[in-house]
């Protein structure tokens, strides 16, 4: 089975509709990430998790907001999705020592 | 702020060797790390550098010049498989913080 789950795997949905992205991880690490990836612009941080009751905003946190809610689940939302967030998205978790995180399959997202 | 910078994209021959450059600048540095993504892919790890000086690992090696702001990715014995993304990151600031990405240098590997 993987570490790292994402569900969907791919999802096309319209301009305005309410999008919840999940992720699920069997590692046992306490810090929980989501990154989304567009063509020639790499890995960008949206949000972050330390542990169930820390969140974080990364570099690209407007209009995305996530919920933490047990160690091994991490859910993403776009509240009101807009086609500038299609996207792949990533979910990944972290240890505490190296910080060496490990990346869910993605999740494909259009909006149209 | 943070800034890594890597090429854009290489070229290289199967069984050749290459080598791939990052330059940072960072606020802070607690290690630095690569990272292969074959297209639509997973990133996936390949290296991790804290200390000046060469990791090696099979085929793949990596440098670490902190002074220098400085990495590289070694990959010898090219393969065909080797074709991919491949992924600067950086552990910026103190304590358990983030990492940084560059925007990933696409090597393609040609008969």
């Amino acid at each position: 089975d993987a570490d790292v789950t994402q569900t969907p795997r791919n999802r096309i949905t319209k301009t305005g509709k309410r999008i919840m992205l999940e992720c699920s991880q069997t590692k046992g690490h306490d810090r929980m990430y989501w990154y989304r990836q567009d063509p020639g612009l790499g890995l960008q941080l949206i949000y972050y998790s330390f542990d169930v009751k820390d969140i974080n905003k990364g570099e690209i946190s407007d209009g995305y907001s996530v919920s933490r809610q047990a160690q091994a689940k991490f859910s993403l939302s776009l509240e009101s999705a807009i086609p500038n967030q299609t996207a792949l998205y990533f979910c990944a978790t972290g240890d505490r020592v190296r910080n060496e995180q490990f990346f869910g399959p993605g999740t494909r997202l259009t909006v149209l | 702020g943070q800034n890594i910078d890597q090429p854009t994209e290489m070229t290289a021959t199967e069984g050749a060797i290459v080598q791939i450059n990052c330059t940072y600048q960072t606020s802070g540095f607690n290690g630095l790390f690569w990272y292969q993504q074959h297209a639509g892919e997973a990133p996936t790890f390949l290296s991790y550098n804290v200390l000046d000086g060469l990791e090696e690992k099979g085929r793949f090696s990596s440098f670490l010049s902190r002074s220098k702001g400085y990495s590289y990715l070694l990959l010898k014995e090219l393969q065909m498989k080797d074709s991919a993304s491949y992924l600067c990151a950086v552990r910026g600031g103190s304590g358990y913080s983030t990492l940084t990405f560059g925007k990933g240098t696409m090597l393609l590997v040609s008969p």
